[in-house]
C-alpha cells in the first residue's frame, strides 16, 4: 500500500525565519510525483510545489523549496523568510495510479 | 489560468432536500474530480471523470449523484442527505487523468446538511 506520513500536526514559528515541514512516503512505483499543497483559512487547496520523481535536481518555487530523498522516501518543504501569509494547513501528496494520496497536514503558525 | 470555480460557496440543505454543486474549468483540462473533505483531514476522493466518462467512484452513497455534462463542467447533485454529509466539497481538475498529473482545486462549497 502507498502511504504518506506527515509526522508534525502543528508548527510555529516567528515571521521571516525559516520552517521545514517533513514528509516521509513509501510507494513500489519507480515513477511517481509528489506535491505540496497549502491550504489557508479561506479553503482554497492551492499547490506550492511539485516532484519529479525521476528528477534528481529539487524543486524550487521563489521561497518554497524541497529537499528530495528518493532513496529514504523523504520529501521535505522548506519555507524561507516565513510570511504571515503563510499561516495554513500543507498537504504532503502522492500522485500514483492515477490518484492522489494525501498526508494527514501540518498545521503552520506563522507569528507576527 | 489555473481556475477552477465552484457554485455555491456556503449551502445550507435539509435531509429532504435536493441541491446541486458546480464545477466549471476553463484550462482544457480533461480530467475534473469531486472530493470531501472534513475538517483538519484531508480531502477523500468521490469521483473521477476522464473524458467525460465516470472513470472511478469510491464507494460513495448514491444520495451522491455526478454528472459531467461535458469537459468543462462538473455537478454533483445531492439528495436526502445526511448530517455527517456536512462537510467542505472540493472540485479539482487535471490535464488528461493520467498516472501522475497535477490536480488544480477550486474554493470549495461549505456544505452543512441539517
Amino acid at each position: 500500500a502507498q502511504t504518506v506520513t506527515q509526522s508534525q500536526p502543528e508548527m510555529s514559528v516567528q515571521e521571516a525565519e525559516t520552517v521545514t515541514l517533513s514528509c516521509t512516503y513509501d510507494t513500489s512505483e519507480n515513477n511517481y510525483y509528489l506535491f505540496w499543497y497549502k491550504q489557508p483559512p479561506s479553503r482554497q487547496m492551492i499547490l506550492v510545489i511539485r516532484q519529479e520523481a525521476y528528477k534528481q535536481q529539487n524543486a524550487t518555487e521563489n521561497r518554497f523549496s524541497v529537499n528530495f530523498q528518493k532513496a529514504a522516501k523523504s520529501f521535505s518543504l522548506k519555507i524561507s523568510d516565513s510570511q504571515l501569509g503563510d499561516t495554513a494547513m500543507y498537504f504532503c501528496a502522492l500522485n500514483s495510479n492515477y490518484q492522489l494520496i494525501w498526508g494527514a497536514g501540518t498545521k503552520l503558525i506563522i507569528k507576527p | 489560468d489555473t481556475e477552477v470555480t465552484q457554485t455555491p460557496k456556503h449551502l445550507v440543505m435539509g435531509m429532504t432536500n435536493k441541491k446541486s454543486l458546480k464545477c466549471e474549468q476553463h484550462m482544457g483540462h480533461r480530467a475534473m474530480y469531486w472530493y470531501k473533505q472534513k475538517a483538519k483531514k484531508p480531502p477523500e476522493l468521490m469521483f473521477v471523470y476522464s473524458y467525460e466518462k465516470l472513470s472511478i467512484n469510491e464507494s460513495v452513497p448514491s444520495r451522491f449523484s455526478p454528472e459531467c455534462p461535458n469537459s468543462s463542467l462538473l455537478n454533483l447533485h445531492l439528495h436526502a442527505l445526511q448530517p455527517e454529509d456536512s462537510a467542505l466539497y472540493l472540485c479539482a481538475s487535471s490535464q488528461g487523468g493520467g498516472r501522475q498529473e497535477t490536480q488544480y482545486f477550486g474554493p470549495g462549497t461549505r456544505l452543512l446538511v441539517l
